[in-house]
């Protein structure tokens, strides 16, 4: 059962355009969102994280923005840039399960010049 | 300041064949994580250690994984026998903590392929 579904796949978008990525979670009690970066041939990296306190949380030109009466957040990339283009995953976990993420399927992102 | 090292880096063997991937942690992390990524199945978490000892290896997919953290600096993930269907990049990462508010910091991923 695929717990934290990811949309779209792939994406492409030009330089200076947003990019937008969705997720949408099944299990209630997950109650943290990271997303994170991944360049070819790298491991995952931690991009920026929400808590269901809040409804935004923006850091540079990226934002999460989280529903949770939708059970849904997704990433926001502003004035997008070809160094952007990578695989972003979002994920989820619990408080009581700590560390344990739970990850989406990704989404390649292709920015062009 | 060194990150995630694992090794090797790239594993090519033979379907029936023992493989083991080897990881140490940042210094001073006290828990790590293995995980295995594939395009079928995305981003996989197979089994996490806290302070040394198995927590949760719920993800392992079938008795041919095991995983073992001798020590702080050091674990493995060993398949055997491997078949072509563990052909995958397997990652390690390692965090300070437990607590969801540790970030995991990943090592750039062993790429084993079984033929």
């Amino acid at each position: 059962q695929q717990q934290v579904k990811q949309s779209p796949q792939s994406l492409i978008v030009q330089k200076g355009g947003i990019s937008i990525i969705n997720c949408a979670y099944e299990n209630t009690a997950f109650d943290y969102f990271p997303w994170y970066q991944q360049f070819p041939g790298k491991g995952p990296a931690l991009l920026i994280a929400i808590r269901p306190d809040v409804s935004e949380k923006k850091e540079g030109r990226f934002t999460i923005s989280f529903n949770k009466s939708a059970k849904q957040f997704s990433l926001h990339i502003m004035d997008s840039q070809p160094g952007d283009s990578a695989t972003y995953f979002c994920a989820a976990s619990t408080v009581a399960a700590g560390n344990k993420l739970t990850f989406g399927g990704g989404t390649r992102v292709l920015v062009k010049p | 300041d060194a990150g995630v090292i694992q090794s090797p880096r790239h594993e090519v063997t033979e379907m029936g064949q023992e493989v083991t991937l080897r990881c140490k942690p940042i210094s001073g992390h006290n828990s790590l994580f293995w995980y295995r990524q594939t395009m079928m199945r995305g981003l996989e978490l197979l089994i996490y250690f806290n302070n040394n000892v198995p927590i949760d290896d719920s993800g392992m997919p079938e008795d041919r994984f095991s995983a073992k953290m001798p020590n702080a600096s050091f674990s493995t993930l060993k398949i055997q026998p491997s078949e072509p269907r563990d052909s995958a990049v397997y990652f390690c990462a390692s965090s300070a903590g437990l607590a969801f508010s540790y970030e995991q910091y990943f090592g750039p991923g062993t790429r084993l392929t079984v033929t």
